[in-house]
């Protein structure tokens, strides 16, 4: 089965870090990027990043430049994404999400990792 | 940066009517590199739509999309129970990738 399995739901103190695993299972990993999509609280959807499985190559969101790295681990199938200086207003749903080129829609997604970040 | 507005933030409707959602683009998206997700309540986004108007694996097609440059509209044709949900346009044609804020379709 197609799928891509998240890590499970974290609860971190402001200024720690949290490091959100997804792994692709049924394909192979290499073959599609892999994008992170945040969703707070009854808010929309915000793309965070993506990540050339392939090649390591990363294309951040401005917004989180400097707080967000993505990584892969191609021997185990499984894409990272760590957030750093963590803040209450980065408690949110995280999504992994596949999409074959760095500019293109995203045919699958994770079921969704929640961070909530409390003191 | 890419703003998509969407339109109406709810709608209200019943089962068998006609949906037509708007998504407007602050600025042309290149190649109609435009996508349409739904999204129920606990669950992921899934792709319904890509290419603006090419319906993806395995989506009923009661679902259709249309439009170009800044203009684009996805039309669900008789409303299912399982398709009320919130529905997102994305435009993935320049960086950042952006959503729309999502539409409501609710039973009315």
């Amino acid at each position: 089965q197609v799928q891509l399995v998240q890590s499970g739901d974290e609860v971190k103190k402001p200024g720690a870090s949290v490091k959100v695993s997804c792994k692709a299972s049924g394909y192979t990993l290499t073959s599609y990027g892999i994008s992170w999509v945040r969703q707070a609280p009854g808010q929309g959807l915000e793309w965070m990043g993506w990540i050339s499985t392939y090649s390591g190559y990363t294309n951040y969101a401005q917004k989180l430049q400097g707080r967000v790295t993505m990584t892969t681990d191609t021997s185990t199938s499984t894409a990272y994404m760590e957030l750093r200086s963590l803040r209450s207003d980065d408690t949110a749903v995280y999504y992994c999400a596949r999409s074959q080129w760095e500019y293109w829609y995203f045919d699958l997604w994770g079921r969704g990792t929640l961070v909530t970040v409390s003191s | 940066e890419i703003v998509l507005t969407q339109s109406p933030g709810t709608l209200s409707l019943s089962p068998g009517e006609r949906a037509t959602l708007s998504c407007r683009a602050s600025q042309s998206v290149s190649s109609r590199n435009l996508a349409w997700y739904q999204q129920k309540p606990g669950q992921a986004p899934r792709l319904l739509i890509y290419g603006a108007s090419s319906r993806a694996t395995g989506i009923p097609d009661r679902f259709s999309g249309s439009g170009s440059g800044t203009d684009f509209t996805l039309t669900i044709s008789r409303l299912e129970p399982e398709d009320f949900a919130v529905y997102y346009c994305q435009q993935y044609g320049s960086s950042p990738r952006t959503f729309g804020q999502g539409t409501k379709v609710e039973i009315k």
